[in-house]
């Protein structure tokens, strides 16, 4: 299995709600990350979990809040988001942040903020 | 500063060409991979190399990482219409201590006309 499982596939909200993007792997990896990408740009690193600890944050607005409850599970809470906060939000994981660096995506949730 | 340029930005060929698609740093890497991604969809990977000089074949694909390990390329012989998505090369960089971290080159567009 090397699924890397992404809930939900589109998401569209308001900029008062409060949502969570989910992301689940039974590879056994111990490194995972959320990304965001917009249209037809490459992916931007947010944050990495090492070991269920996060590792790095790359001065994400606190709007935008990572949790690792257990080493399969990945989730982005999000809260009073602005527009320009739409994008692909996409979910990674590899073995571990030692290695070469692959890394197996899911396959992204769709975020539209109105 | 983008550390992975990536060129050309956007390549429409029709079936049967031959491609080239560099990646260009100044920095060195440990490892550097190549994804292929698809509208709404995440990167899928496509191979790893590791090595200065490694060349890797994947059916039509031909992937080289040079000498120094700051550059890589992507050659496609006779392109089908399956090959069309967006190419990313990604390098491996170390963020401190034993934690790295992948950053993404600037993607490559290519439409390949039936």
């Amino acid at each position: 299995d090397t699924e890397v499982t992404q809930t939900p596939k589109h998401l569209v909200m308001g900029m008062t709600n409060k949502k969570s993007l989910k992301c689940e792997q039974h590879m056994g990896h111990r490194a995972m990350y959320w990304y965001k990408q917009k249209a037809k740009k490459p992916p931007e690193l947010m944050f990495v979990y090492s070991y269920e600890k996060l590792s790095i944050n790359e001065s994400v607005p606190s709007r935008f809040s990572p949790e690792c409850p257990n080493s399969s599970l990945l989730n982005l809470h999000l809260h009073a988001l602005q527009p320009e906060d739409s994008a692909l939000y996409l979910c990674a994981s590899s073995q571990g942040t030692y290695g070469f660096g692959e890394a197996f995506f899911g396959q992204g949730t769709r975020l539209t903020v109105v | 500063t983008q550390l992975l340029e990536q060129s050309p930005q956007f390549l429409s060929i029709q079936e049967g060409e031959n491609l080239t698609v560099y990646c260009n740093s100044s920095s060195v890497f440990s490892s550097l991979q190549w994804y292929r991604q698809e509208p709404g969809e995440g990167p899928v990977l496509l191979v790893t190399v590791v090595t200065g000089g490694e060349v890797k074949k994947l059916k039509r694909l031909t992937f080289q990482f040079g000498d120094a390990r700051k550059d890589s390329s992507l050659h496609i012989t006779a392109a089908q219409h399956g090959d069309t998505g967006l190419y990313l090369c990604a390098g491996l960089m170390n963020y401190g201590g034993a934690t790295n971290k992948l950053i993404f080159g600037t993607g490559t567009l290519l439409a390949v006309q039936p």
